[in-house]
């Protein structure tokens, strides 16, 4: 998607492992988001940013943690990962609340 | 590419029907809603918008309703096309404090038949 871009695309990791997904956008929006995608869930908030260095928990955000130091990368940390992390990570940014959002093309994580 | 649901509710529209896909949302406090079109493997993509002060808002082929009373919102696409074959998300947004946070439905495959 036009502005916004997730790497890797793809991953591989081993249980207990640190893990950074990365985020990262040219359209100098305000608000950042990260979703993780799973059958029969939908897409479910982790973590979001209302700012630089402003973040704040969703709805799945045990075993995660970010960071946002700069407007244009906020980065999803796996700080060890689980098999229950395994999921399709999908970054979303957004201008206002008055926008809908605009997502990355997803990471798939798998851990083994 | 990625499957989004194995198990999410199926419709299946002949080429050139009219398609309309339900959903209900959860929280009477939300005030914007949205349409959201999956392909496989790719990430959602926006397709129409409505605020909670409207019913009803048209787009290119696609139409949203909103009815608030039973908290039930609609997508209505005309003339549907094989490109159309996707998963769609209702989402509701819900203000809180330092910014807005949109809760997705589960999705509904379209399945668009020749």
């Amino acid at each position: 998607d036009a502005g916004i871009t997730q790497s890797p695309r793809h991953k591989v990791t081993e249980t207990g492992t640190p893990v950074t997904l990365r985020c990262h956008q040219t359209e100098n929006h305000r608000y950042m988001y990260w979703y993780r995608q799973d059958p029969g869930h939908g897409l479910r908030l982790i973590h979001y940013s209302y700012g630089v260095k402003d973040t704040d928990k969703g709805e799945v955000s045990d075993g995660y943690s970010v960071s946002r130091s700069k407007t244009e990368d906020f980065l999803l940390t796996l700080e060890s990962a689980t098999s229950s992390q395994t999921s399709v990570y999908f970054c979303a940014i957004s201008e206002s609340w008055e926008n809908g959002y605009t997502f990355g093309s997803g990471t798939r994580l798998t851990v083994v | 590419g990625e499957s989004v649901g194995l198990h999410l509710p199926t419709l299946s529209v002949q080429e050139g029907d009219n398609s309309i896909i339900n959903c209900a949302y959860s929280n009477s406090a939300s005030d914007y809603f949205i349409w959201y079109k999956q392909e496989s493997g790719k990430g959602p993509q926006f397709i129409i918008d409505i605020r909670s002060n409207m019913d009803k808002r048209q787009g290119q082929r696609v139409t949203v309703l909103l009815n608030k009373t039973v908290k039930h919102l609609s997508l209505q696409i005309a003339a549907t096309q094989p490109g159309d074959s996707a998963v769609y998300f209702c989402a509701e947004n819900i203000s809180s404090g330092t910014a807005s946070k949109l809760t997705f439905g589960t999705g509904t495959r379209l399945q668009v038949t020749l």
